[in-house]
């Protein structure tokens, strides 16, 4: 089975422009999340969608904003690009937007390989 | 609110001795905790998971973690590194009613001497 895909794999656009990402998750899985992460940082969570609903929401500026589609594949907006925005865009995607209780056996996350995304 | 402190930016080992990358965590709710592992260029890769079952979790490639609720810490250990395992190392937690909102630690550089 394919894993979480995304594209484009990397993308140069100027100061001042917009970018549109985009994911696919795993079949089956209902959920998917967006990550920032800069250089030599660690992923900033962004944006959370579950069955097509916004479900979480990190500190980012309203420049940045995501969707769900009915086949579960989503898509990140980013507008007025800044230097700052360039990073790689992690998606990822689960079952369920919530854990699954005491089990133990959790909602396991997988995460895409990113798109790097750098603004000039 | 929750966060993870990693420890150290980077921790240098010979290869065949072990690894210690240590973090500690803050949070409001029962955590869960992740450690995750990225190679150049590559995604995420999940290393192992603490849900609130066994407080020694193992993980794959050899590594383990212990979850220690009163020192706050979920140190990621390995009895002897490869140099496949080189590295950088994101220790995660997150609220146990949305593992989705995970917030990530700085993250360790390992590297591996041969």
């Amino acid at each position: 089975d394919a894993g979480v895909t995304q594209s484009p794999t990397h993308l140069i656009k100027t100061r001042g422009q917009q970018v549109t990402l985009r994911c696919s998750p795993i079949s089956g899985h209902k959920s998917v999340s967006w990550y920032q992460q800069v250089l030599g940082q660690g992923p900033q969570f962004i944006f959370q969608y579950y069955e097509k609903e916004e479900r979480g929401r990190g500190n980012f500026p309203d420049r940045f904003s995501a969707r769900q589609f009915p086949n579960y594949s989503s898509e990140l907006n980013v507008n007025a690009l800044l230097l700052g925005d360039s990073a790689l865009y992690l998606c990822a995607s689960s079952l369920s937007d919530r854990d699954r209780g005491l089990s133990g056996s959790g909602n396991t996350i997988y995460f895409g390989e990113g798109s790097w995304l750098t603004v000039v | 609110a929750q966060s993870v402190t990693q420890l150290d930016s980077h921790v240098s080992v010979s290869e065949g001795t072990p690894v210690l990358l240590r973090c500690n965590y803050s949070s409001s709710y029962s955590p869960s905790l992740f450690w995750y592992v990225q190679h150049p260029n590559k995604g995420l890769q999940l290393l192992l998971k603490y849900t609130s079952a066994a407080t020694l979790v193992k993980g794959i490639n050899g590594f383990e973690a212990e979850f220690k609720k009163s020192e706050t810490s979920f140190h990621l250990t390995k009895p002897s590194a490869h140099m496949s395992d080189a590295a950088e190392y994101f220790c995660v937690v997150t609220p146990r009613s949305n593992n989705n909102d995970m917030r990530f630690g700085a993250g360790t550089r390992l590297t591996v001497k041969p």
